[in-house]
């Protein structure tokens, strides 16, 4: 069964800095693209940043470009999203995924997701 | 961006058929997939590329559609059909979600 577990959330001021985790199980973790997608209280969804399966690649909105950092570590089944210089606007609850295509494609839709952590950037 | 947009919210009773639609500012192919969220769960996928049913998911769920206009059906609905639905396109960067269309059981 694939499971997705975050980790790292919390209450943090503006400006400041947090850095997520996510466990994963259940799959071979190193074949797959993953991504991070976030969802503001009662908002929408939206698309935060994917990694290739090796870490090669990586990609951001726009909004998050310069500020925020996806990693990954295969040989711990983690990946990992550091966000830095964090807004009002980045409060949110952020979704690990993954990616469905296998090796070095993407399909830019995710088919797993975890139960998500709450970050909230307050004063 | 592509702006993928979905009436706010529907009402049907137990055992009807319901489509609920997304309309692409621009053609995105068949570039759509469509997820359910039940309150304070995380998003599950039902369908990808437009029409193409999730494993595990189903067969009252059903997606339809290309270029700007996109369904997804279910029929019947049955009361754990409770949830919001959002649609996303992977066809334009970056990939853009709906802002939801919560299904209400009469």
């Amino acid at each position: 069964e694939v499971q997705l577990v975050e980790s790292g959330g919390g209450l943090v001021q503006p400006g400041r800095s947090m850095k997520l985790s996510c466990a994963a199980s259940g799959f071979t973790f190193s074949n797959y693209g993953m991504a991070w997608v976030r969802q503001a209280p009662t908002k929408g969804l939206e698309w935060v940043a994917t990694i290739s399966y090796d870490g090669s690649s990586t990609y951001y909105r726009d909004s998050v470009k310069g500020r925020f950092t996806i990693s990954r570590d295969n040989a711990k089944s983690t990946l990992y999203l550091q966000m830095n210089s964090l807004r009002s606007e980045d409060t949110a609850t952020y979704y690990c995924t993954r990616d469905p295509y296998y090796g070095y494609d993407y399909a830019w839709y995710f088919d797993y997701w975890g139960q998500g952590v709450m970050v909230t950037v307050s004063s | 961006d592509t702006v993928l947009t979905q009436s706010p919210a529907l009402a049907v009773s137990p055992g009807e058929r319901v489509t609920i639609s997304c309309r692409a500012s621009e053609s995105v192919s068949t570039g759509m997939h469509w997820y359910q969220q039940k309150p304070g769960q995380q998003p599950k996928l039902l369908i990808y590329g437009a029409s193409n049913l999730e494993s595990g998911v189903p067969a009252r769920f059903s997606g339809s559609g290309s270029g700007t206009d996109f369904t997804l059906t279910i029929d019947p609905v049955e009361a754990d059909d409770t949830a919001t639905y959002f649609c996303q396109q992977s066809w334009n960067d970056p990939n853009t979600f709906g802002a939801g269309t919560k299904l209400e059981l009469k």
